[in-house]
C-alpha cells in the first residue's frame, strides 16, 4: 500500500523558535499534499493544499506567513510553523492522495505531535 | 449548515452487536467518499472506499445514496478492535480544484 511519511513525529520547542515539519511520499509521487492540525477531541481541520512547484492554497484563517509550506518535489512537503507560540500546539498530520482520480483515497503521515513551551 | 456531519456519538455497544454510523454531506457534485479509522493520538487509516453500488469487506458495508445525501458504515459482530473514531470523508472536484472534506468523526466503544 501507499505510504507516507512524516517527520518528527514528536517535538518540543521553545516559543519564539520555528520548527519545519516533513512529509514524504515512499512509494508513489503526490502533485498534492494535504496539511491538516487536530487539537484534542477535535476534527482534523485543513490547513493548506501543497502543489508541487507552485504556492500553498490556504485555508481561510489560516496565517501563510506563519505556516509556510514548501512543496519542492513530487516527494516531499514541508510545513515551516515559524515563530511558535504556545497556541500553535496541536497534533499536525500530512497527507497524499496516491494516484490523480477524484477516487483515489488520502493517505495519511503519522502525524506530528508540537508542543511549544 | 456543515459541508460534512457526522454524529460524534459516543456509540457504546456490546461485543457482538451490530452497529450503524450515518453521514450526511451538503454538496451534491461531491464524487467520492470514504470511510476512515482513527486511533486515539494517531493518524486517520483508510477503512474502505464508498461505491455508489454499496461494498462490503469483511464485517463492514459501506453504502451511498446520492439522492439523499448520505454515506453510511455498517459495522457487524463488533470487535473490541473496532473502537475508534469514524471519520466520513467527502471529496469535491470543483473549477479544477479538488477539496476534500473530514467529518469530525464518530467515536465508538465497544464494551467487553
Amino acid at each position: 500500500g501507499a505510504v507516507v511519511s512524516q517527520h518528527p513525529s514528536r517535538v518540543i520547542c521553545k516559543s519564539g523558535t520555528s520548527v519545519k515539519i516533513e512529509c514524504r511520499s515512499l512509494d508513489f509521487q503526490a502533485t498534492t499534499m494535504f496539511w491538516y492540525r487536530q487539537f484534542p477531541k477535535q476534527s482534523l481541520m485543513l490547513m493548506a493544499t501543497s502543489n508541487e512547484g507552485s504556492k500553498a492554497t490556504y485555508e481561510q484563517g489560516v496565517e501563510k506567513d506563519k505556516f509556510l509550506i514548501n512543496h519542492a518535489s513530487l516527494t516531499l512537503s514541508t510545513l515551516t510553523v515559524t515563530s511558535a507560540h504556545p497556541e500553535d500546539s496541536s497534533f499536525y498530520i500530512c497527507s497524499a492522495q496516491k494516484g490523480t482520480g477524484y477516487n483515489s483515497p488520502l493517505h495519511f503521515g503519522n502525524g506530528t505531535r508540537l508542543t511549544v513551551t | 449548515r456543515k459541508e460534512v456531519e457526522q454524529d460524534p456519538g459516543p456509540f457504546n455497544v456490546p461485543e457482538g452487536a451490530t452497529v450503524a454510523f450515518n453521514c450526511t454531506y451538503s454538496n451534491s457534485a461531491s464524487q467520492s467518499f470514504f470511510w476512515y479509522r482513527q486511533d486515539c493520538r494517531k493518524e486517520p487509516k483508510l477503512l474502505m472506499s464508498v461505491y455508489s453500488s454499496g461494498n462490503e469487506d469483511g464485517r463492514f458495508t459501506a453504502q451511498l445514496n446520492r439522492a439523499s445525501q448520505y454515506i453510511s458504515l455498517l459495522i457487524r459482530d463488533s470487535k473490541l478492535s473496532d473502537s475508534a473514531t469514524y471519520l466520513c470523508v467527502v471529496n469535491t472536484f470543483s473549477g479544477g480544484y479538488q477539496k476534500v472534506t473530514f467529518g469530525t468523526g464518530t467515536k465508538l466503544q465497544v464494551i467487553p
